[in-house]
């Protein structure tokens, strides 16, 4: 079975600090993993994806997250918050034409 | 750059009404998804089509939501008779078929619906 946590419902971050959201996955299959981010009432955007190739993946506004298979985690990462990266972002497993989705982290820059 | 097309942007309606909702998927991606998202909350899937056929639409609340795709492209969602706990965002998305690798959903802009 396949299932998404996301660890952190709310992170509030000073702009100019590190961000990490965080993601554990469970999946029977090698799974291909997204984040997504949502901004008040817009659709859903793609920050970045994981396809089974560098475990490393950057992705839009700086944005970057590691695939650690050993402990089933997909965080996203940024060196330094912006006022505008203040959204709602999700976490997603795929496998095959599935798409399963975490429960949302809301982020909070500080100014 | 190829998107997904929804209308409308916004919907308000009264309880007891019908409403309906349009996607139209990025021209060739075969699989089209319809969510509902209450606010606060991640979305939900209602229904996914593979072409014209439903592959799953367990989530669907079958006695007033209903779905097509007649043509394998665009899609319909409507609900009747709308109720007040529907008020959501209603998201269209689509995905490319690929045999292997990976796939990927692209989202619309959803349709923000109002349920008084």
């Amino acid at each position: 079975a396949q299932s998404v946590t996301q660890l952190d419902s709310h992170v509030s971050v000073s702009e100019g600090t590190p961000v990490l959201l965080r993601c554990n996955y469970s999946s029977s299959y090698s799974p291909s993993l997204f984040w997504y981010v949502q901004h008040p009432n817009k659709g859903l955007q793609l920050l970045l994806k994981y396809t089974s190739a560098a475990t490393l993946v950057k992705g839009i506004n700086g944005f970057e997250a590691e695939f650690k298979k050993s402990e089933t985690s997909f965080h996203l990462t940024k060196p330094s918050a912006h006022m505008s990266d203040a959204a709602e972002y999700f976490c997603v497993v795929n496998t095959g034409n599935q798409f399963y989705f975490g429960t949302g982290t809301s982020l909070t820059v500080i100014p | 750059e190829a998107e997904v097309a929804q209308s409308p942007r916004y919907k308000i309606t009264e309880k007891s009404q019908a409403v309906a909702f349009w996607c139209d998927p990025i021209s060739g991606h075969a699989t089209l998804y319809w969510y509902r998202q209450i606010l606060g909350q991640g979305p939900e899937l209602l229904v996914q089509f593979q072409d014209e056929s439903v592959v799953d639409d367990s989530q669907l609340p079958k006695d007033r939501f209903s779905a097509e795709r007649l043509k394998g492209v665009d899609s319909t969602l409507k609900i009747q008779p709308a109720e007040l706990g529907d008020s959501a965002m209603y998201l269209c998305a689509s995905s490319p078929v690929r045999v292997s690798s990976y796939n990927e959903q692209f989202f619309g802009p959803g349709t923000r619906l109002t349920v008084l």
